[in-house]
């Protein structure tokens, strides 16, 4: 159990178009999602948190704006890069946490590369 | 001071060895903890949750957490090549909407046959 899966798992895209990225609970009802960037080397930085039918609540010097998070259902969340920049080259992983438990599930990641 | 350290590594041992892996941590409020394993390219997998202090079991893998140390560490018996990866540890503070983890860098774990 407790599966998340992540979609697309690879994306190259030109600099200045916007890149959405699912994150999805297979088997459960996630209250709270989370997005994390990871660069090479480095450990997971979090970006924002979301809760279902509400706003994100973003991690300082994360740019709302430009990282849009949309929380629509129980078990479906997105990250819109908006305008993306090769310095936006990341590797973008989402966990979910479900209402029962205290721990969270981490979905495969994207990778996503700016050029 | 970063809230977590952990070394990096780079770890490497014989199969079979005992690996040890631990992250020291300054933030005293932390009171749930955790060990991801993640491997090249993948998103981290939970290996061990634990509350508060003591020892927690898990086939090969024990988990210790000395909260008057600051201290967390994780043991692995009988090391095989399938547990090279790289292993994060990880904190988060007690209930409520204090639910985000707080990751160490990762330590990077080569398990040779």
């Amino acid at each position: 159990g407790a599966v998340v899966s992540q979609h697309p798992s690879r994306v190259i895209c030109k600099s200045g178009t916007s890149v959405k990225i699912e994150c999805r609970s297979l088997d459960f009802q996630a209250t709270t999602m989370f997005w994390y960037r990871q660069f090479p080397k480095q450990s997971l930085m979090l970006m924002a948190t979301s809760n279902e039918g509400s706003k994100a609540t973003y991690e300082q010097g994360v740019e709302k704006d430009k990282f849009l998070i949309n929380h629509a259902s129980l078990t479906l969340s997105t990250l819109t890069v908006t305008s993306a920049h090769p310095e936006d080259s990341s590797f973008y992983i989402c966990s979910a946490r479900a209402a029962y438990t205290d721990t969270q599930y981490f979905g495969p990641g994207t990778r996503l590369t700016v050029l | 001071q970063k809230e977590v350290e952990q070394d990096p590594g780079p770890l490497s041992v014989p199969e079979g060895a005992i690996v040890s892996l631990n992250c020291t941590y300054s933030n005293s409020a932390f009171q749930y903890f955790m060990w991801y394993r993640q491997y090249s390219r993948k998103g981290p997998e939970l290996l061990m949750y634990t509350y508060s202090s003591g020892n927690k079991e898990d086939g090969r893998f024990t988990a210790q957490v000395d909260k008057s140390s600051k201290y967390i560490s994780l043991f692995i018996r009988d090391s095989q090549p399938s547990d090279s990866a790289t292993y994060l540890c990880a904190m988060s503070l007690s209930g409520g909407s204090n639910y985000k983890l707080t990751f160490g860098k990762g330590t990077l774990l080569t398990v040779n046959p």
